[in-house]
């Protein structure tokens, strides 16, 4: 199985602060891309899927870069709430409903 | 209320003991997961099914067994083969889509064998 890697911080950022993550996978065969949110001893959720075009949801922002195989999740004007650990997820093939593969995640502290 | 379950959320059992740990949606999706997460580590997939009555190992399967009798359930055994089975055990399902397959998460079930 392909591997996807992360930063592997932690950041800890003050409130209001932009910061990124920045996520590469090695399959170039690979057509979807997420990002998820984990609180501490939780499910993770779903954030955003991660298009083409890059997309935007409020303050977050995620991009992709196939040639260089990776995929970024900007966050804006970051708030206490969005303190949690952040996955990349990039499914295992070129088929779409082949299983997701994850990163280790990222820790995001935003401090007040 | 649609959703995935799982239960128990919490689970203790002896050495050498099996354990199951169900899995239930009502999503209508096609593709169900289970992962395994370590402290400090990623998801490790180990087993999926994309379809009733058929399932694939992933890349951890050793010392577990599952099942895919219907279409909103997929039950995870693990058995005394595995060797460090503690861990905080995640179920996920999907539709079945050529496109993308976007993965929805249960509450996750921990479990410890002392």
């Amino acid at each position: 199985r392909k591997e996807v890697e992360q930063d592997p911080g932690p950041f800890n950022v003050p409130e209001g602060a932009t910061v990124a993550f920045n996520c590469t996978y090695s399959n170039s065969a690979s057509q979807s891309f997420f990002w998820y949110r984990q609180d501490c001893r939780k499910e993770p959720k779903l954030l955003m899927s991660v298009y083409s075009s890059g997309n935007e949801d409020g303050r977050f922002t995620a991009q992709l870069n196939r040639a260089s195989q990776y995929i970024s999740l900007l966050i804006r004007d970051s708030k206490l709430s969005d303190s949690a650990t952040y996955l990349c997820a990039v499914n295992g093939g070129s088929a779409g409903n082949t299983p997701l593969v994850f990163g280790k995640g990222t820790r995001l502290s935003v401090i007040a | 209320d649609g959703g995935i379950t799982q239960s128990p959320k919490y689970l203790f059992r002896k050495e050498g003991q099996n354990v199951t740990l169900s899995c239930e949606q009502n999503l209508n999706h096609d593709a169900m997961y289970w992962y395994r997460q370590d402290p400090g580590q990623g998801l490790r997939l180990i087993y999926y099914s994309q379809i009733v009555n058929d399932f694939q190992k992933g890349d951890i399967a050793e010392g577990y067994s599952v099942s895919r009798e219907k279409k909103e359930s997929f039950p995870l055994t693990v058995t005394s083969a595995q060797k460090n089975p503690t861990a905080f055990y995640l179920c996920a399902s999907s539709p079945r889509n050529r496109e993308s397959n976007e993965q929805f998460f249960g509450p996750g079930t921990r479990l410890t064998v002392l």
